[in-house]
């Protein structure tokens, strides 16, 4: 089973800075993560997938990247509503579907 | 739109079984893959399997093995999730997704499972 290791566990930042959440996966698996957002009380919204690609009405601050074992999400400029916790999850070698265990992103 | 809607909130007794549906809308039932997924209060994503709505085809994780049993009704357009021997870490809300890809694209609203003596 692959392992992802999210970093850091906790990120604060202010309004309009840039935050960065990182995933590590214990093996190779190429551009195959995906990224979720969850709000307190909310299900998880696909933000990104392929790495890099926006799930539709995603907006453009929220960004992708890496390949291999090491991948990032970015929120370029980090706005109040952006606040909750980040998953990853591969789906490169599945059974089973893996995600990080998630990084809480707050003002 | 694509909307998932699951059953209420359940509060079991140890060693029970408890049974979560997911009634999908705004597409064709038999089109997508439903995933189930669990999040324990406080802590991370856990997939627990998916169904193949059109053939009926489960396959569930490992550590879920013997446990969990995926079913769907297709006269009704809805998916089945049932966890028998449940036990305080069974504790959590159970989610469905659903997606073409192995990328959970739409979620439902979740369902509160409570294991209490």
């Amino acid at each position: 089973e692959i392992v992802m290791t999210q970093s850091p566990a906790t990120l604060s930042v202010s309004p309009g800075e840039r935050a960065s959440v990182s995933c590590r996966a214990s093996q190779s698996i190429s551009s195959h993560i995906a990224w979720y957002q969850q709000k307190p009380g909310q299900a998880p919204r696909l933000l990104i997938y392929g790495a890099s690609t926006r799930a539709t009405g995603v907006p453009a601050r929220f960004s992708g990247s890496g390949s291999g074992t090491e991948f990032t999400l970015t929120i370029s400029s980090f706005q109040s509503e952006d606040s909750a916790i980040f998953f990853c999850q591969q789906y490169h070698d599945w059974p089973p579907l893996t995600f990080g265990g998630g990084t809480k992103v707050e003002i | 739109q694509v909307q998932l809607v699951q059953s209420g909130a359940e509060v079991k007794k140890p060693g029970a079984s408890v049974k979560v549906s997911c009634k999908p809308s705004g597409y064709t039932f038999t089109g997508l893959f439903i995933h189930w997924v669990r999040q324990a209060p406080g802590q991370g994503l856990v997939w627990m399997g998916w169904i193949n709505p059109n053939s009926g085809d489960a396959t569930s994780a490992q550590k879920f093995q013997g446990r969990v049993t995926m079913t769907r009704d297709t006269s009704i357009g809805t998916a089945y999730l049932e966890l028998s021997s449940l036990t305080s870490d069974d504790t959590a809300i159970y989610y469905c997704a659903t997606s073409l890809s192995p990328y959970l694209t739409f979620w439902g609203q979740g369902t509160l499972v409570t294991v209490s003596s």
